[in-house]
């Protein structure tokens, strides 16, 4: 099983600054990993896929770069809906599709 | 507009089971593989199990193989969870998901999931 470790578990940032968030995989997946934001009390929102590909109606802001076993999911310039917790999935060697722990970003 | 309505969720006791169903809209639902995923209160996500289009390829996470059933009837654009033999740990939101890759004899591609349903809660407690 492909273990997915996130980091930092919360990240604290102003409003208007950037954030980069960090999945690393315990063995390559290729290209083959999602990022998802979640806020509280909804469902998970798929941001990227294909490490660096935005999904439909995602704002410029939120970026995937990485390949292999090191991915980093960067926001430009954050915005006060943009507080929330992210999860990396990798799809490339399942069962399972493993998610990884959850990066918190707070004001 | 793509939607995933769960429904089934409840109160149950350790041992007993639950059906879960999840209805899809805005898409052809018989081209799509889905998925379930779960999270524990207060907890991260957990993929459960996924379903190609013509349920050729089934996959569970090693958690609940041999308790969970995933099914769909692509007539009524519906997916199913049969949870049998439920335990404490399996409290959750249980989440159903639309994958946009699919499965071929070989291998996966792009299951991750674009859309997702609101969730619905299941709760084991005696």
């Amino acid at each position: 099983e492909i273990v997915m470790t996130q980091s930092p578990a919360t990240l604290s940032v102003s409003p208007g600054e950037r954030a980069a968030l960090s999945c690393r995989a315990s063995q390559s997946v290729r290209s083959n990993l999602a990022w998802y934001q979640q806020k509280p009390g909804q469902a998970p929102r798929l941001l990227i896929y294909g490490a660096s590909t935005r999904a439909t109606g995602i704002a410029a802001r939120f970026s995937g770069s990485g390949s292999g076993t090191e991915f980093t999911l960067t926001i430009s310039s954050l915005q006060s809906e943009d507080f929330a917790v992210y999860y990396c999935q990798q799809y490339n060697n399942w069962p399972p599709y493993t998610f990884g722990q959850g990066t918190k970003l707070e004001i | 507009e793509v939607q995933l309505v769960e429904s089934g969720g409840g109160l149950v006791k350790p041992g007993e089971s639950l059906r879960l169903s999840c209805v899809g809209s805005g898409f052809t639902f018989s081209n799509n593989h889905m998925i379930w995923v779960r999270q524990a209160p207060g907890k991260g996500l957990e993929w459960v199990s996924s379903i190609s289009s013509g349920s050729n390829y089934i996959y569970y996470a090693d958690s609940v193989k041999g308790r969970f059933t995933i099914s769909r009837d692509n007539a009524k654009n519906s997916l199913y969870l049969q949870m049998n033999s439920l335990r404490a740990e399996d409290t959750a939101v249980y989440y159903c998901g639309r994958a946009p890759g699919y499965c071929s004899s070989t291998r996966c591609y792009d299951i991750f999931s674009d859309y997702w349903g609101q969730g619905t809660l299941v709760t084991v407690s005696s």
